[in-house]
C-alpha cells in the first residue's frame, strides 16, 4: 500500500489558471506538509499542517493555499498560475516527536505552467 | 532557527570507492539529523538518522553517518559505492526544542561512475 500518495503526478497548464493537487496518507500521522523543489533540486517548505495548526512559510504567495477536509488529506490549491511556479511539488508527513518528525514524502506532481 | 550546509552540490565518484558527502548545521538547540536520498523521477526517503544515543548511525543499504557535535557535523559515509547509488542526498535538521518543520541542505548530487 502506497504511505503517501499524490494525484495527479504530471500537469500541464497555462498560465491564469487554477489547479489543485492532492494529497493523501494512510499513516496515521498528524502533521502534513507541502514541498516546492526547483529545478535545481533546492527543497522550499510552503506549509505545515499539525492538528489544524497552519504554518506558512512567509515567501509563499497568498496565491498558494492549502486545504486540509481531515487528517488523512492536505490538497494545495494554486490560482492564477505563473510561470515561475513550475517545479516539482511534493506532499509529505510525519508523525513525532519520537521519529524526530522524519518525513514520508509522497512521489511528487510535476507542475509545467505554459 | 537552524540552517544546513552541504559543501558539496556535487560529487563524482568510481565504482567500488568510497564516498564521504558532507553535511554542517548550526542550531541553538539540540537537534535531530537526517540524510534523505532521492532516485531520479522519485520522492525523497529516509537513507538514516540521529535522534540520540550512539553517534555512529547506519542504513541498511551500507551507509553510515556520525554525529560530530563539536564540528557540528554530519557527514554520510559508504565504504564502496555501487552504481545504483547515483542519486540526490540532503541532510536535514530538526530540533526538538525548537521549529520541528526540517530544515534541508541544497543537496548533494552522487554520480557513481563505472
Amino acid at each position: 500500500d502506497t504511505a503517501v500518495s499524490q494525484t495527479p503526478k504530471y500537469l500541464v497548464t497555462q498560465m491564469g489558471n487554477d489547479k489543485s493537487i492532492k494529497c493523501e496518507q494512510n499513516l496515521g500521522h498528524d502533521t502534513m506538509y507541502w514541498y516546492k523543489q526547483d529545478s535545481k533540486k533546492f527543497l522550499k517548505i510552503m506549509f505545515s499542517y499539525n492538528n489544524k495548526e497552519l504554518i506558512i512559510n512567509e515567501t509563499v504567495p497568498n496565491r498558494f493555499s492549502p486545504k486540509s477536509p481531515d487528517k488523512a488529506h492536505l490538497n494545495l490549491h494554486i490560482n492564477s498560475l505563473e510561470l515561475g511556479d513550475s517545479a516539482v511539488y511534493f506532499c509529505a508527513s510525519s508523525q513525532g516527536p519520537g521519529t524526530g518528525y522524519e518525513q514520508y514524502f509522497g512521489p511528487g506532481t510535476r507542475l509545467t505552467v505554459t | 532557527a537552524q540552517s544546513v550546509t552541504q559543501l558539496d552540490s556535487q560529487v563524482p565518484v568510481f565504482e567500488e570507492a568510497p564516498v564521504e558527502l558532507r553535511c554542517n548545521y548550526s542550531s541553538s538547540v539540540s537537534v535531530y539529523l537526517f540524510w534523505y536520498v532521492q532516485y531520479p523521477n522519485q520522492g525523497l526517503q529516509l537513507l538514516l538518522k540521529y535522534l540520540s544515543g550512539s553517534t555512529l548511525v547506519e542504513s541498511i543499504n551500507g551507509f553510515e553517518a556520525e554525529f560530530n557535535k563539536s564540528q557540528t557535523s554530519f557527514h554520510l559515509r559508504k565504504p564502496s559505492v555501487h552504481i545504483s547509488d547515483t542519486a540526490e542526498y540532503f541532510c536535514a535538521v530538526s530540533a526538538p526544542g525548537g521549529s520541528y518543520i526540517p530544515t534541508f541542505g541544497r543537496g548533494t548530487s552522487l554520480i557513481v561512475h563505472p
